[in-house]
């Protein structure tokens, strides 16, 4: 069956206009994870949606970004009003569990932003 | 909260040396997990580690898992040029909670 898949694979928008990242998770996968990278550096966790709970937003760096998942399948994740800071390569991830259980996760291929 | 650490953050070698990237956990773990991100890629998980003491093995590759649950290393024996790549460790505490990541350039 098909992985994690993320478009668009690559963004440039003009500093201060909206952008939207979307991930389709692979199908049953109830949990759902958006990091972002910067160049050369580690995961930095962003949000988690598991089922039909409540999402870990702890990880959003402003409240320029927002995330959505709608029918506990595909995700949204939304940055307004860009900013250069917030280009990066966005990865989003699934897993068959929450992170409460002890499943990998499956990394889509990621959507490299960039903001001019 | 929860912290992991990973090092070192670089590492360069020449091919057919060994390499070792190490994990530390604030807090004990439930299990551990490796991925690998290969340059340009995303990362692939390659292993978890479960119990106490527990050393797994995929071809050069020799993960372990501290007794006290708390740290974790991976070992390459006599790198190559295809093992380039950033290695990151999950551990699972509460919650998976991502290293940093080392990053492993092999110069031939």
């Amino acid at each position: 069956g098909a992985g994690v898949s993320q478009s668009p694979s690559n963004k440039v928008t003009e500093k201060g206009k909206d952008v939207e990242l979307r991930c389709d998770p692979i199908s049953g996968h109830t949990a759902l994870y958006w990091y972002r990278q910067s160049l050369g550096q580690g995961l930095e966790f962003l949000i988690y949606f598991q089922g039909n709970s409540a999402p870990d937003k702890s990880g959003l760096p402003s409240d320029r970004f927002s995330a959505e998942r709608t029918g506990g399948s595909v995700s949204t994740l939304t940055i307004q009003r860009t900013q250069q800071e917030d280009s990066a390569v966005y990865l989003c991830a699934s897993s068959p569990r929450g992170r409460e259980s002890s499943y990998e996760q499956y990394f889509g291929p990621g959507t490299r932003l960039t903001v001019t | 909260g929860q912290q992991v650490m990973q090092i070192p953050q670089y590492q360069h070698v020449q091919e057919g040396e060994d390499f070792t990237t190490y994990c530390n956990s604030s807090t004990t773990l439930s299990n551990i997990q490796w991925y690998k991100q290969r340059p340009g890629g995303h990362p692939v998980f390659l292993i978890q580690l479960v119990k106490s003491g527990e050393v797994k093995k995929q071809k050069r590759l020799t993960f372990q898992f501290g007794e006290a649950k708390k740290n974790s290393s991976l070992h390459i024996t006599a790198t190559q040029t295809t093992d380039v790549g950033t290695y990151f460790c999950a551990g699972k505490g509460n919650k998976l909670v991502f290293g940093a990541g080392t990053i492993l350039r092999v110069k031939s």
